[in-house]
Parts: structure tokens; C-alpha cells; sequence
């Protein structure tokens, strides 16, 4: 079983549509969780970061974290073409040299 | 954030050959980390590196086939020797200015022939 698992999609919706991104882990070290958005041949940009359990909001942009099921979402409102990437969440525990651990990513398209 | 640029961007390279690929951070990081991003697939971390210090490595990964520099703060070089077509991929290196944070260069991506 691998420590972050996350639906590789590929995840297709219209425009303006309420998007929907998960990941589930095995590894209640985890602490930081983070999202990153890659747009095709460019790296990983942060999206978002959250310290343990909790929401954060971000402009369209929401971060959950339910510490007690291991499972993160990242909400994507009002979605738009140029959200059209994939979507990675990385994870880490606290000390140490923050090893990020990352999903597998999710490919979404946003369609006009 | 981190400005972070690599070099070089793209590169075709034949087999039994090395290469070495250079990340520069626009400022002093204590922390580097490179990453290797195969096609389609997601992020493995290759290797830590912290300046005057050696490179901590990942299970699977070893210095004779990926050499690290770590010549000051701002700097590093991997490099991928002895190359065989496996070693097709993309190249990311990563600075973490904060504990919560880690920033990408924009990759290398690398075809063994």
C-alpha cells in the first residue's frame, strides 16, 4: 500500500463547476499537507499548505484536512480553463528534513 | 517564495554517458532536495542535500550513480552517470525557505537514447 494514494482521474468538468480533489494516507506522522498544481512541462507550483487537521481558504481555493479519517481535499470553486493541470498533494511528518511524500496526481481539465 | 532555475532545461543524452544538472535559488536556502518525476508518474525524492554536509539519499537511489554538490547556499548539481534509457525522466530540485514549504525549479527533462 503506498503511504499517499490519489485518484489519477482523468477528472473532466465544465466551466464554473465546483471541483473536487482527495488524497487518503496511511501515516498519522503526517502533519504538513500541502497542494501543488503543475501545468504540463513546468514544475510543481505551491498552491496551498495547512499544519495538521482544519480548512484554509485561498481566493477560489479551499484546503481541508480530517486527521482523524487521513484524508485531505482541495475545492476548487467557480473553476476556470486555466485551472486545466494536474493537481499533486504532497505530505510530511514534523523534524527531520521534511521528506515530502506526494500523491500520485490528478490530471483535470476544465472544459469551456 | 523561491526563484529557482535549472540547467539545462531539456537534454538528449546517449546511453553510458552522465550528465549533470544545475539549480540555482535566488536566495540563501539551508535545505535543497532533488526529485525525480518519471513520465506520467508522480514526485520521488532522490536526495537531500545541505550545504557542508553530505547528501542523504533515498532507499533506491546512490551516490555512485547520482552524485550531489552543495558548494554554498544558493547552489547545487546532480549528477545522473552511467546512464541507460531507465534513467529517462525529469529532473526537479526543491528549496524549503520554511518548515511548512518546499519550492520547484522548473525541471530538467532528460532523454537517454
Amino acid at each position: 500500500q503506498k503511504e499517499v494514494e490519489q485518484d489519477p482521474g482523468p477528472l473532466s468538468v465544465p466551466e464554473g463547476a465546483i471541483v473536487s480533489l482527495n488524497c487518503t494516507y496511511s501515516n498519522s506522522a503526517f502533519q504538513y499537507f500541502m497542494w501543488y498544481r503543475q501545468y504540463s512541462r513546468k514544475g510543481p507550483e505551491l498552491l496551498m499548505y495547512t499544519y495538521s487537521s482544519g480548512n484554509k481558504e485561498d481566493g477560489r481555493f479551499t484546503a481541508q484536512v480530517d486527521k482523524s479519517s487521513k484524508y485531505i481535499s482541495l475545492f476548487i470553486r467557480d473553476s476556470q480553463p486555466s485551472d486545466s493541470a494536474t493537481y499533486l498533494c504532497a505530505m510530511s511528518a514534523i523534524g527531520g528534513a521534511q521528506k515530502l511524500v506526494f500523491g500520485q496526481g490528478t490530471r483535470l481539465t476544465i472544459n469551456p | 517564495s523561491a526563484v529557482i532555475s535549472q540547467k539545462p532545461s531539456r537534454d538528449i543524452c546517449q546511453r553510458g554517458t552522465s550528465l549533470t544538472i544545475q539549480c540555482q535559488v535566488d536566495s540563501q536556502v539551508t535545505m535543497m532536495f532533488w526529485y525525480r518525476q518519471q513520465p506520467g508518474q508522480s514526485l520521488t525524492l532522490i536526495a537531500t542535500a545541505n550545504q557542508g554536509s553530505e547528501a542523504t539519499y533515498e532507499s533506491g537511489f546512490v551516490i555512485d550513480k547520482f552524485p550531489i554538490s552543495r558548494p554554498n547556499l544558493t547552489f547545487s548539481t546532480l549528477t545522473v552517470s552511467n546512464m541507460s534509457p531507465e534513467d529517462s525522466s525529469i529532473y526537479l530540485c526543491s528549496v524549503q525557505p520554511r518548515v511548512e514549504t518546499q519550492y520547484f525549479g522548473p525541471g530538467t527533462r532528460l532523454l537517454v537514447l
